[in-house]
């Protein structure tokens, strides 16, 4: 069964820093790997996803994130952060459809890392 | 496009009510979720459906039920909350397995509070 793990429940950067969110994975077979933001109150808006076309991902607000097969890992990167970024980021882990279509696209979150900017 | 909706915003509810939650998209989607998230655990699945009239459950389904009558509106029901059902509820859709990376579209999310 595939698992996620952020490291880093709370993570503080000051404005104008680099922003580093981590994700690893675990998943026997290579997965589809996404990176989602909540803002206060709000419901989730997806950042970005892997879907193994590009192991280098660009996402929004100039968000991105590379795919490492090798250390299983999916971290969140931004050159730099913005107090608008203030939010909590999940990262998630589905399987690919299998042959049966009966892949139902089951998303397994991470705990979440909450970010915090400060000016 | 009015996306993912969620009915109510906000709940509170005594130990052994019941209520329902209403979940409504206008995006066409098979797939459909509830999730329940609380502080510390992400986002944990309580039941899905993969089109209409189908239902299953996920991680944590005990206490929950779920119907999906029509394709655009997946229900999730607490026949006697208790307490350990205060959570923020989640519902989402996405595109049927054809497509890849099966992106979900979340709603606003339900504040439900059990005393």
């Amino acid at each position: 069964a595939q698992s996620v793990t952020q490291l880093g429940s709370h993570v503080s950067v000051s404005e104008g820093a680099l922003v580093l969110l981590r994700c690893n994975y675990s998943s026997s077979v290579p997965p589809y790997l996404f990176w989602y933001v909540q803002y206060p109150n709000q419901g989730l808006q997806l950042l970005l996803k892997y879907t193994s076309a590009a192991t280098l991902v660009k996402g929004i607000n100039d968000f991105e994130a590379e795919f490492k097969k090798s250390e299983t890992s999916f971290h969140l990167t931004k050159p730099s952060a913005h107090m608008s970024d203030a939010a909590e980021y999940f990262c998630a882990v589905s399987h690919k459809p299998n042959a049966g279509g009966t892949s139902y696209g089951k998303l397994t979150f991470g705990q979440g890392t909450i970010l915090t900017v400060h000016p | 496009n009015a996306g993912v909706t969620q009915t109510p915003k906000f709940r509170v509810l005594k130990t052994g009510q019941s209520m329902t939650l209403l979940c409504a998209q206008d995006m066409n989607h098979e797939y459909m979720y509830w999730y329940r998230q609380d502080p510390g655990m992400g986002l944990r699945l309580i039941h899905y459906s993969v089109g209409e009239g189908t239902t299953a459950k996920g991680e944590v389904p005990d206490g929950y039920n779920v119907s999906r009558l029509k394709k655009q509106n997946f229900l999730l029901g607490l026949e006697s909350a208790a307490p350990s059902q205060t959570s923020v509820y989640f519902c989402a859709s996405s595109y049927s397995v054809a497509l890849e990376g099966h992106e979900q579209y979340f709603g606003p999310g339900t504040r439900l509070t059990v005393t």
